[in-house]
């Protein structure tokens, strides 16, 4: 069963941190690696992907990957309040099935005002 | 860019009863996914058309779930004889591929509709 492990949080940081959200994967063989964000009740929105190894920023998010370490991360800076939500880590899985997602369950970050 | 539209957004139903949900992708996108999410969890894959065609069906899906996508365009999943377990928010889910890698920029991130959360009593 390969899978993708997440912090399981919650996680709560003041505003104007650094919010700091961890993924492992299992799958040796996947390339690619989504960070999506999901209110309560609502569906996950794509926030940042990378599938090379190094930092991706992007605004106040950089994603980190070190595909030895089959690690993944994502760094919030200068957190607000409209942060707060779940986060959900995926990787694709190797191969021929590159297009199917396997999510972590989700880190619940709230951020304080 | 309307999004991915889902359809209906609550369903309510009793045990035993069908139901049918309807996901309209975004318009240019050849991919079409379906994924169920149960509460603190992370949403599971279901299912996965390219075009019209099925091309993966989940051991989660069992004969009781049927997903189509005639022409190619919107979908449809039904759930026959509904049970309790099958109680959760099913997302659905598109992206464009043209071929290639995510690094050749040949295949597109998933993007999600609102979902169809079902209830079952």
């Amino acid at each position: 069963q390969k899978e993708v492990e997440q912090n399981s949080g919650p996680l709560s940081v003041p505003e104007g941190a650094i919010a700091s959200l961890n993924c492992t994967y299992s799958d040796r063989g996947s390339q690619s690696f989504f960070w999506y964000r999901q209110y309560s009740g609502k569906s996950p929105e794509l926030i940042m992907f990378i599938y090379s190894n190094g930092d991706k920023e992007d605004g106040r998010f950089t994603a980190q990957l070190n595909k030895a370490s089959q690690y993944v991360s994502l760094l919030i800076r200068d957190s607000q309040p409209s942060d707060s939500a779940t986060y959900l880590c995926a990787g694709t899985s190797s191969g021929g099935s590159n297009y199917k997602l396997t999510f972590g369950k989700g880190t619940l970050l709230t951020v304080n005002p | 860019d309307t999004g991915v539209s889902q359809n209906p957004r609550h369903k309510i139903t009793k045990r035993g009863q069908n139901v049918t949900f309807r996901c309209d992708p975004i318009s240019e996108h050849n991919r079409l996914y379906w994924y169920r999410q149960t509460l603190g969890q992370g949403p599971e894959f279901l299912t996965y058309f390219q075009n019209e065609a099925q091309l993966e069906k989940s051991r989660l899906l069992s004969d009781r779930f049927s997903a189509e996508r005639p022409k190619g365009s919107f979908s449809t999943l039904e759930i026959q004889r509904t049970e309790q377990g099958d109680s959760a928010m099913y997302l659905c889910a598109s992206s464009l591929s043209t071929g290639g890698s995510f690094l050749a920029g040949g295949n597109q991130p998933q993007h999600f509709g609102d979902g169809t959360r079902l209830s079952i009593l």
